[in-house]
């Protein structure tokens, strides 16, 4: 099974500034399965990035993604008042299908 | 526009069962693995299964081989969860998303229902 660590567990910025999410895993994630999903309070989660750094359908270009191998990030590059949420990264390769821990982004 | 709704979500006791559905539409249903995933209140996301288009594939984590059942309709454009003997950890929203192992591979999780609610409590 890979185990996905997701790091800072929080991090707390203010709208406009930069956000750098980290995403390890236990062992090398094959041929860049690894997803980042947005969720908010009460909401169902949402795709934001696949292949590590491909942009779902719909999704602003100041989400990125990036990384292979075991390690991976998501970057918000200025945030917006919407981006403040909860963000876990996944990794979709192989069964186990595995989720990070989560990393919330709060507003300072 | 995709759209998928679970239902059978309520409070039970430990040890009996529970189904659940997820009605999928502005797809064509059969054509695309379709997946359940959970969070326990205040929790993070665990994958629970994982079915192919054709419902030929199943996948379970070890965790949840023969008490969960995935299955699926493609006449009704339908997904479903048994769940048998269940437990207090299994106090969670499942959600019904659209991906998980394809004909071609595997596939992130890209339409996901609002999640039906699943206590288990005496």
């Amino acid at each position: 099974e890979i185990v996905l660590t997701q790091s800072p567990g929080t991090l707390s910025l203010s709208p406009g500034e930069r956000a750098t999410l980290s995403c390890r895993a236990s062992q090398s994630v094959s041929s860049s399965y690894l997803a980042w999903y947005q969720q908010k309070p009460g909401q169902a989660p949402r795709l934001l990035i696949y292949g590590a750094s491909s942009r779902a359908t719909g999704i602003p270009d100041r989400f990125s993604g990036s990384g292979s191998g075991t390690d991976f990030t998501l970057t918000i590059s200025r945030l917006e008042p919407e981006d403040f949420a909860v963000y876990y990264c996944q990794h979709y390769g192989s069964s186990p299908l595995t989720f990070g821990g989560g990393a919330k982004v709060e507003i300072k | 526009e995709v759209q998928v709704l679970e239902s059978g979500g309520g409070l039970v006791k430990p040890g009996e069962s529970l189904r659940l559905s997820c009605a999928a539409s502005g797809l064509t249903f059969s054509s695309h693995a379709m997946s359940w995933v959970r969070q326990p209140p205040g929790k993070g996301l665990e994958w629970v299964s994982s079915i192919s288009g054709s419902g030929g594939g199943t996948y379970y984590p070890d965790s949840e081989k023969g008490r969960f059942t995935i299955s699926r309709d493609n006449s009704k454009n339908t997904l479903y969860l048994q769940m048998n003997s269940l437990r207090a950890e299994d106090t969670a929203v499942y959600y019904c998303a659209k991906g998980g192992r394809g004909s071609s591979g595997w596939y992130p999780f890209d339409y996901w229902g609002q999640g039906t609610l699943v206590t288990v409590s005496s």
